[in-house]
This record gives structure tokens, C-alpha cells and sequence, in this order.
């Protein structure tokens, strides 16, 4: 089965800051995308990343913000710049990949399965 | 501690009783729903998943009821245990060039022994 790791695991940043998050799959896999969970609240898409090219953004969400590069099919990273306390979320990568599904784990070929995520506090 | 499920509805249980969780989806064009579990301090985890050409589909003391009708996806869960508490999330896959999942609000399940 794929393990998906996150880095950091959480962190405390000061307001004005940037952080940067990686994600980390142990298999290569076509699709990756970036989710914000904030407090309480549901998954919301932030955008995909794709290998090579600029990353897809949501609405509400802009480059500026949140830029976001996949050099490799196993490897992304988000980057919150300029955090402001509305920033304090967990922030979730997911991953999406036929050949995951070929090699035995649980869904479809288009099942998106979740790293554990990085819990921002900032101040 | 962990700020998710906090302010999400809840579903308390008995250990043993069974639940049902309930979602109503919003895009009579989503072809396809999955059901995640989220434990404190963890990402979702996959559950089980349905396709629109489907009504019912159970795996292991779960089952995903698909009512396309009414835009609603149930989760049934088989002698509920403490293990199960957590919160469920329903997903619908929007079709469309890319695969883009919609999250429900998701529902809080405490199962009391």
C-alpha cells in the first residue's frame, strides 16, 4: 500500500510568515492535490498539483498565496505565505493513481487517498 | 487537542448498536462517492465507495446506500465499536476533465461502551 507523508507535522508561525509543507509518496502516482480543513469545518480543494506545469487553483484561491510546485511524480510542496491567523488550518495532500489501484489498494482507480496532514497555528 | 468535529453534528451509539450516517449530495452529475473516516490528528482515511450505477455496495460491517433520486448516500456501520468513533466525511467526484472532490460537512460518531 502507498504511504503518504507530510512534513511538517504541525507547526506555530508568526503572522507575515510563510511555511512551507512537503509531501512525500512512496510510490509514483499521477495525481496530487492540496486540501485546507479548517477548524472544525469540512475539506475544501486549494488546487492540483501537476508535474511539470503550473498548478490548477480553485476559486479563492490564488499562486500568490498558496504557490505550489510537483518537480516528480512521488514529491509536492505548498508553500502559505504571508499567514495571517485565518491561516490556521490543517492542510491535507491526497494523492490519486491507477497504479495504486493496480497494486491492490482498496477504491478505484480514481479513489484519492490522504496524507496525515499539518496542523498550522498562527499567531 | 484536535479541532475536528467540533462544531459538526453528532451521532452517539452504544457500542454494539448500529449507525447510520447520512449525507445529501449536491450534483445530480457526480458519478462517483466515497465515504472517509477521520480519527483526531489523523488525515481521512478511505472507507468504501460506491458509483452511480450502483444502489448498494457493502465491505466489511459497512455499507453505502446510493439514492440518486434524492441526492443522498447513507454509511451503515455493523456493531459499532469504540474504535469507530470518529469523524465521517461523504465525498462526491464532480466529473469534468479532473477528478475534484466535494466534501460534505461531515457528521461526528461517539460510540459509548
Amino acid at each position: 500500500s502507498a504511504v503518504i507523508s507530510q512534513k511538517p507535522s504541525r507547526d506555530i508561525c508568526q503572522r507575515g510568515t510563510s511555511l512551507t509543507i512537503q509531501c512525500q509518496v512512496d510510490s509514483q502516482v499521477t495525481m496530487m492535490f492540496w486540501y485546507r480543513q479548517q477548524p472544525g469545518q469540512s475539506l475544501t480543494l486549494i488546487a492540483t498539483a501537476n508535474q511539470g506545469s503550473e498548478a490548477t487553483y480553485e476559486s479563492g484561491f490564488v499562486i500568490d498565496k498558496f504557490p505550489i510546485s510537483r518537480p516528480n511524480l512521488t514529491f509536492s510542496t505548498l508553500t502559505v505565505s504571508n499567514m495571517s491567523p485565518e491561516d490556521s488550518s490543517i492542510y491535507l495532500c491526497s494523492v490519486e493513481s491507477v497504479l495504486l489501484y493496480r497494486e491492490g489498494l482498496a477504491g478505484g482507480p480514481d479513489t484519492q487517498y490522504f496524507g496525515p496532514g499539518t496542523r498550522l497555528t498562527v499567531l | 487537542g484536535e479541532s475536528v468535529g467540533l462544531h459538526l453534528p453528532t451521532l452517539s451509539v452504544q457500542e454494539g448498536d448500529n449507525s447510520i450516517i447520512n449525507c445529501a449530495y449536491s450534483n445530480s452529475a457526480s458519478d462517483y462517492f466515497i465515504w472517509y473516516k477521520q480519527e483526531s490528528g489523523k488525515g481521512p482515511q478511505f472507507i468504501i465507495d460506491i458509483r452511480s450505477n450502483m444502489d448498494k455496495r457493502q465491505g466489511q460491517r459497512v455499507t453505502v446506500l446510493l439514492n440518486k433520486t434524492v441526492k443522498h448516500l447513507s454509511l451503515q456501520i455493523a456493531a459499532t465499536q469504540p474504535g469507530d468513533s470518529a469523524v465521517y466525511f461523504c465525498a462526491e467526484n464532480r466529473a469534468g476533465g479532473y477528478n475534484k472532490l466535494i466534501f460534505g460537512a461531515g457528521t461526528r460518531l461517539a460510540v459509548h461502551p
